[in-house]
């Protein structure tokens, strides 16, 4: 499978514990994504790194949250001191950059990592 | 059947028929739309994108239609199938001002429902 892939799909946790999820792009895409999704709400962007440079960070991006790509391939995000209100499925994307102003942009998302913090 | 953005989020079909799910967006200099399908369990899978130099797009028994005036996207399938049942998020690029330029927002999203 070429796709992006996360790890692990699960996670559950009690509250105050650290987690780290990652995410490994499609080999070709310099650009990565990560979101966050609740139940019937649309994803909301967290960060965006291009290759190893994490350009943009969301408000929603506490200081407990943080994202790295070290080598501009695989990502990790982790959460310190896990909240009940962290509660939700994490989706990594990734894309190329265009070649072309004005060029597609399309970002593949991987299934995500469902995190229960209980 | 068709949707009409945040107050009717499902919409129920019979199979064949055409659909059309609607999205309002906000930011009048966004420049770049994507309409993307979300199965349970799964992560969103691209399905068309438009840039606001276009008003209409079409691809593989989909268009997208764009009208700027209005801020209103809209998405429609022909001869709807089950397997087109999933929840349908139109996402917005906004350009850079203090950003990149490279952020996607992302409406609540509609649930369609195709009925055998």
């Amino acid at each position: 499978d070429t796709g992006v892939s996360q790890n692990p799909r699960h996670k559950i946790t009690k509250r105050g514990q650290n987690v780290t999820f990652r995410c490994d792009p499609i080999s070709e895409h310099n650009r990565l994504y990560w979101y966050r999704q609740t139940l019937g709400q649309g994803p909301e962007f967290l960060t965006y790194f291009q290759n190893e440079a994490q350009l943009e960070k969301s408000r929603l991006l506490s200081d407990r949250f943080s994202a790295e790509r070290p080598k501009g391939s695989f990502s990790t995000l982790e959460i310190q001191r896990t909240e009940q209100g962290d509660s939700a499925m994490y989706l990594c994307a990734s894309s190329s950059e265009p070649r072309l102003a004005g060029g597609q942009d399309i970002q593949y998302f991987g299934a995500g990592t469902r995190l229960s913090v209980l | 059947g068709e949707s009409v953005g945040l107050h009717l989020p499902t919409l129920s079909v019979q199979e064949g028929d055409n659909s059309i799910i609607n999205c309002a967006y906000s930011n009048s200099a966004s420049d770049y739309f994507i309409w993307y399908k979300q199965e349970s369990g799964k992560g969103p899978q691209f399905i068309i994108d438009i840039r606001s130099n276009m008003d209409k797009r079409q691809g593989q028994r989909v268009t997208v239609l764009l009208n700027k005036t209005v801020k209103h996207l809209s998405l429609q399938i022909a001869a709807t199938q089950p397997g087109d049942s999933a929840v349908y998020f139109c996402a917005e690029n906004r350009p850079a001002i203090t950003n990149t330029g490279n952020q996607f927002y992302f409406g609540t999203g509609t649930s369609l429902t195709v009925i055998p």
